[in-house]
C-alpha cells in the first residue's frame, strides 16, 4: 500500500528566506507526483505536477524535483513570502484509476 | 468562469439525517472524486467515478452514496450509518488517467453534527 510522508508538519520561515519542503512515498511504481497548496478553509490549488518519467518542474518561484528511485520529491521556494504561507501537500498516482494518496501536508508560515 | 463548484459551504446534520453535498463540474471533464480531509490529516478517497453511470468505493466508503447520472454532477449522500461526519469535503475531477492527470478541485463543504 502506497504511504505519502511529509516532515515536518510545520514551517516557519523569516521573509526571503530560500526553503525546500520535502515528501517521500513508498511505492516508487508512480505516474506522477503533483505538489497542492491549500489554504485555510479553501480547496486545494495544483501547483505542479511532474510525470514518473520526468526529474523536474518549474513554475515561477517554485521548483519541484522527483527521484523515484529513492521515493522521494522536494518543493524549492525561492525567495519566500508572506503570500506564500499556506499548507503544501504532496500526492502520488500510482495503479490504476488515477487514485491520488496524500500525505498530511506541511503548513508554512512566511514571517514579515 | 470554468471550474468545480461544491454547494452548501456549511452543512449541518442532526442525528439520524442524511444528507447530501453537491458538486457539479463545467470543465467537461470524465472523472470525478470525493475525498474526506479531517484535521491535520491528509485527504482520504471516498469515492470516484470515471464516467457516467459508473463508480468505485475508495479507501473510507463505508456510510457514504454517490450517483453520477449526469457527466457535470456527481452529488455525494452523508447517511445516518457514517457515525463521524464533521469533517471536511472536497471534490475535484480531472480529464486524464495516467502520465498526466491533473485533478482540480472545488472551494469544500464543511460539515458538523448539530
Amino acid at each position: 500500500k502506497q504511504e505519502v510522508t511529509q516532515i515536518p508538519a510545520a514551517l516557519s520561515v523569516p521573509e526571503g528566506e530560500n526553503l525546500v519542503l520535502n515528501c517521500s512515498f513508498t511505492d516508487s511504481a508512480i505516474y506522477n507526483l503533483q505538489w497542492f497548496r491549500q489554504d485555510p478553509g479553501k480547496g486545494l490549488t495544483s501547483l505542479l505536477l511532474i510525470q514518473s518519467s520526468q526529474r523536474e518542474q518549474t513554475s515561477g518561484r517554485l521548483n519541484a524535483s522527483l527521484d523515484k528511485s529513492s521515493g522521494r520529491s522536494t518543493l524549492y521556494i525561492a525567495a519566500s513570502q508572506p503570500g506564500d504561507s499556506a499548507t503544501y501537500l504532496c500526492a502520488v498516482e500510482t495503479g490504476a484509476n488515477s487514485k491520488l494518496t496524500f500525505g498530511k501536508g506541511i503548513t508554512l508560515s512566511v514571517r514579515p | 468562469d470554468g471550474g468545480i463548484t461544491q454547494s452548501p459551504k456549511y452543512l449541518f446534520r442532526k442525528e439520524g439525517q442524511n444528507v447530501t453535498l453537491s458538486c457539479e463540474q463545467n470543465l467537461n471533464h470524465d472523472a470525478m472524486y470525493w475525498y474526506r480531509q479531517d484535521p491535520g490529516q491528509g485527504l482520504r478517497l471516498i469515492y470516484y467515478s470515471q464516467i457516467v453511470n459508473d463508480f468505485q468505493k475508495g479507501d473510507i466508503a463505508e456510510g457514504y452514496s454517490v450517483s453520477r447520472e449526469k457527466k457535470e454532477s456527481f452529488p455525494l449522500t452523508v447517511t445516518s450509518a457514517q457515525k463521524n461526519p464533521t469533517a471536511f469535503y472536497l471534490c475535484a475531477s480531472s480529464t486524464q488517467r495516467g502520465a498526466k492527470n491533473i485533478q482540480y478541485f472545488g472551494a469544500g463543504t464543511r460539515l458538523s453534527v448539530l
